[in-house]
C-alpha cells in the first residue's frame, strides 16, 4: 500500500517570502503521478502542481515549483513570492499509473499555511 | 460551467438515520469519484464511477455505504443507518480522460454531522 507523509502540521511565513513544504512517500511502484493540492476555507480542492515520475524535470507552475527526488521519494513544494491568497491546507498526493484502470489518490494528513502580511 | 457541484453543503442527522447526498459532476467528465474527509486528515477515497459503472470501492466502504451514477451523469452516495463515526466531508470529483493521472475537478463537499 502506497502512503504519503507531510511531516509539518502548519507553517507560517510573511508575505513575498519564499516557503518550502515538505512531502515524502512509499511505493513499490516505479510509474506513478504525484500532485500538490491546495484546500482554501471553502474548503474546494483545488490541483496545484502535477509531476509525472518519469520526468526528471521539476513541474513548475508560476510561482510554484517542486524538487522531485525519486530515489529519496521526496516531493516538496516550493512557494516563491507568497501571497495572502495562498494562506490554505496543501496536501501531497500520489496515484499509481493505471493506464485506464480505477484508482484514487492518497493523499498525505495536510500542511496548514499562514501567509501573514 | 460552474463546475462540480455538490449537495447539501450541510447535513445533519441523527444515529440510525438514512442520508443522501448528490454530486453533480462538470458535464463533460466521464470519471467520477468519492473521497471521505474527517478533521485533520487528507481526504480518503471511497469509490469510483466510470460513466455509469462503478470500477472500484474502498475497503473504508462498508455495506451501509452504497453509490449509483445512473446515465453517467449526476451520482448519489447514501448511507444507512448512520453512526456518530460516519460524521466527516464527503467530497466529489470528477475527471476527463482514460488514465489516473488527469487532473480531478473537486466540488466543495457535503460536510455530514451525526448526532
Amino acid at each position: 500500500a502506497q502512503t504519503v507523509t507531510q511531516s509539518q502540521p502548519e507553517m507560517s511565513v510573511q508575505e513575498a517570502e519564499t516557503v518550502t513544504l515538505s512531502c515524502t512517500y512509499d511505493t513499490s511502484e516505479s510509474n506513478y503521478y504525484l500532485f500538490w493540492y491546495k484546500q482554501p476555507p471553502s474548503r474546494q480542492m483545488i490541483l496545484v502542481i502535477r509531476q509525472e515520475a518519469y520526468k526528471q524535470q521539476n513541474a513548475t507552475e508560476n510561482r510554484f515549483s517542486v524538487n522531485f527526488q525519486k530515489a529519496a521519494k521526496s516531493f516538496s513544494l516550493k512557494i516563491s513570492d507568497s501571497q495572502l491568497g495562498d494562506t490554505a491546507m496543501y496536501f501531497c498526493a500520489f496515484i499509481m499509473y493505471s493506464g485506464g484502470g480505477a484508482d484514487g489518490l492518497t493523499f498525505g494528513k495536510g500542511t496548514h499555511l499562514i501567509i501573514q502580511p | 460551467d460552474t463546475g462540480v457541484s455538490q449537495d447539501p453543503r450541510h447535513k445533519i442527522t441523527k444515529r440510525g438515520q438514512n442520508v443522501t447526498f448528490r454530486c453533480d459532476p462538470i458535464s463533460e467528465h466521464n470519471r467520477l469519484y468519492w473521497y471521505r474527509q474527517t478533521l485533520g486528515q487528507g481526504p480518503e477515497f471511497l469509490t469510483y464511477f466510470q460513466n455509469e459503472a462503478q470500477l472500484e470501492k474502498s475497503r473504508l466502504l462498508s455495506d451501509r455505504f452504497s453509490a449509483e451514477r445512473p446515465k453517467g451523469s449526476f451520482s448519489t452516495l447514501e448511507i444507512q443507518r448512520t453512526e456518530q463515526g460516519d460524521s466527516a466531508m464527503y467530497l466529489c470529483a470528477s475527471s476527463y480522460g482514460q488514465h489516473s493521472n488527469e487532473k480531478l475537478f473537486f466540488g466543495s463537499g457535503t460536510q455530514l454531522s451525526v448526532l
